[in-house]
């Protein structure tokens, strides 16, 4: 079956604008979260949707936000673009949110972000 | 320090020979993962350990978790050239009614032909 499909792959924007990303998650998976990777700060947890309603957040300003549609998939947007966005954004897809047992990830590809 | 810290860092090892990662954390977990990361792709989910387990074996690796020490550690026999990674650990566990994943910091595992 399909792996988790992150669109697109590499991105270069200029400080200021505004940046939508896309995950596509495993068929079957209900729960997307996403993570911004840099070398400087490691994996850092954005936030996780499940059944459209976001679930759980981690510590970014408000110009990070995302949301999921009843297919599953979701959208991170991150607006007014600093050059601190750089980072390699990752999406993971799992069967359910934590709570309802033990589920690993399946992680995308990413998305290479590039603000210049 | 974080949630989750690889040690050491970085690693460089001959083919054949064992790799071994530990990972110490903070807070009481539901459970631990290690995922292995090739560079700039996505992560992997290598294996997954509950917090009442001790010990679990997956193919070349073998993961071990003391809750009393809160510590894990990744062993992988018998390296091979197509070992060399980024390794994390993640550990799940309660944040504000719902399960949170945070990973740790990596070991850069380098596996020398």
């Amino acid at each position: 079956k399909a792996g988790v499909t992150q669109t697109p792959r590499y991105l270069i924007k200029t400080r200021g604008q505004q940046v939508t990303l896309s995950c596509s998650p495993i068929s079957g998976h209900r729960s997307v979260s996403w993570y911004q990777q840099t070398p400087g700060q490691g994996l850092q947890f954005l936030f996780e949707y499940f059944s459209e309603t976001q679930r759980n957040k981690g510590n970014f300003p408000g110009r990070f936000s995302g949301r999921q549609f009843s297919n599953s998939r979701s959208e991170m947007n991150v607006s007014t673009l600093e050059l601190g966005d750089s980072a390699l954004y990752l999406c993971a897809s799992s069967l359910g949110i934590r709570v309802q047992g033990h589920y690993g990830y399946t992680f995308g590809s990413g998305t290479r972000l590039t603000v210049v | 320090s974080q949630q989750g810290e690889e040690d050491p860092q970085a690693l460089s090892i001959q083919e054949g020979e064992n790799a071994t990662m530990n990972c110490s954390y903070k807070t009481s977990i539901n459970n631990l993962q290690w995922y292995r990361q090739n560079s700039g792709r996505g992560l992997v989910h290598l294996i997954l350990i509950r917090s009442n387990e001790r010990e679990k074996h997956s193919g070349r690796l073998r993961v071990t978790l003391d809750t009393s020490k809160k510590s894990s550690s990744l062993l992988i026999t018998a390296s091979r050239a197509a070992d060399t990674a980024s390794y994390f650990c993640a550990t799940d566990a309660n944040s504000g009614g719902y399960q949170k994943v945070t990973f740790g910091t990596g070991t850069k595992l380098q596996v020398i032909p």
